[in-house]
Parts: C-alpha cells; structure tokens; sequence
C-alpha cells in the first residue's frame, strides 16, 4: 500500500519567496496533520484536518503560515512570504480516525532550507 | 505544560546487545502512549500504542512497557541490528488528536 506522499522532498529558497507543500494521505484516511521538525524545537503540530475541514489551526506559527485540503487526497502547507527561521523538515501525517488508538502515518517529509 | 522527557539523549550499543530507553511524562488526562522509530531523513515510524489499561506490548523485537500510576513507559531492544540504528521517540495523547512529543533517544548500533 502506497503511505503519505510528500512532494517535494527538498526545497531550497531564498527568503520572501513563496512556497507551497503538497501531501497526499493515505487513502481513506480521515484525519490529516502537518508538522513541522526542528532540532530545538522537535516535532511540533502546525495544524490538524478532519474530514477535509481544519479543525485546529492554533500551532501555525503566524499568518504567513497557510494550509489547505480541497478534496480527501490532497493537502497543500503554504508559506509567503518565507524567511530563514522557516528551515525544517515539514511532516504530514494521515490517520484513520479520530479514535485514540489509531497510529498517525507520516509522510518522509520535505526538508525545506530558506537562504 | 505537558511534558515527555526521554533518557538517554544517545547511547551507542554493540550489534547482538539489548537496550532499554525511558520515557516519563507529566501528560494529563492520559489517553495513550505510543513509541515511534524515525531513521535518518525519513518519517517516524509507529512502533507501539499502550493505552491506559495495557503494561506490555511487543513488535518483534521491540518491547514497550507501561506504568501509568507513575507516568513511565520504557522500550526494550532485543539482540539490536544494524538496522535498528534511528531515533526513537516517546509520544504522549491527552485527547484524541493532539500528541505530546518527547525529544527522542538517538541509538547507534555498532558491529
């Protein structure tokens, strides 16, 4: 079975220039989550998705920050414009429910690099 | 704040060895406590879900135990492989969505 797909796997821009992650969960998962990975910081939830609808948007750090999930098979992060302290590895994660004790499924991640 | 806090940072065991790593937590309500194995440049992996009425389970070579009066789960590697070299990283649920994340034990496995 094919997992979270994540594109692209790096990225590398300058500063005030826009970008925009794509994910694609696992089908028929429900719940989608992006998160982003830092060495000080670990990993952290920028904003959680339940049947295409945003549900908890309150870890995406400023307004600068954007998600969207048209349909159940795609999700976009979007950032503009960037700045340096952006640098991560942004994950998505899909899940099957809500219920408490389904594992969330990551993607491999985009490591994205502002200069 | 909820916390998870793991021990050790690091370790670097030799091939064929067991290793135990910790993980106490401050995380309240508790829902479950989930282990989860990241290798290099990839995403975590799940390797285990406990939940408040389970103390052991078990994925092949990986044993998590759980003891919540004390807010304390561990995770044992058995006869560690080369493969088993990543990061493991100790999560927390209080409702049914949002994870509290520990900042993970980077083991090394050596031949």
């Amino acid at each position: 079975d094919a997992g979270v797909i994540q594109s692209p796997r790096h990225e590398v821009t300058e500063m005030g220039q826009e970008v925009t992650l794509r994910c694609k969960p696992i089908s028929g998962h429900n719940s989608l989550f992006w998160y982003r990975q830092t060495m000080m910081r670990g990993l952290e939830l920028l904003i959680y998705f339940n049947n295409n609808v945003p549900i908890d948007d309150s870890g995406m750090p400023e307004d600068r920050f954007s998600a969207k999930m048209p349909n159940a098979s795609f999700s976009t992060l979007k950032i503009q414009p960037s700045e340096p302290r952006d640098s991560a590895v942004y994950f998505c994660a899909s899940s099957l429910a809500i219920v408490s004790n389904q594992p969330q499924h990551f993607g491999d991640g985009t490591r994205l690099s502002i200069l | 704040k909820n916390q998870v806090e793991q021990s050790p940072q690091s370790l670097i065991i030799l091939e064929g060895k067991n290793c135990t790593l910790q993980c106490n937590y401050t995380v309240s309500p508790f829902s479950n406590l989930r282990w989860y194995k990241q290798d290099t440049g990839r995403g975590p992996v799940s390797l285990t879900i406990m939940t408040f009425s389970e103390n052991t389970k078990s994925n092949g070579r990986y044993t998590a135990t759980l003891d919540a009066d004390t807010k304390q789960s561990s995770l044992h590697i058995t006869a560690s492989q080369l493969s088993d070299s990543a990061s493991y990283i100790c999560v927390v649920s209080a409702y049914d969505y949002k994870l509290s994340f520990g900042a993970g034990t980077t083991v090394t496995v050596r031949a």
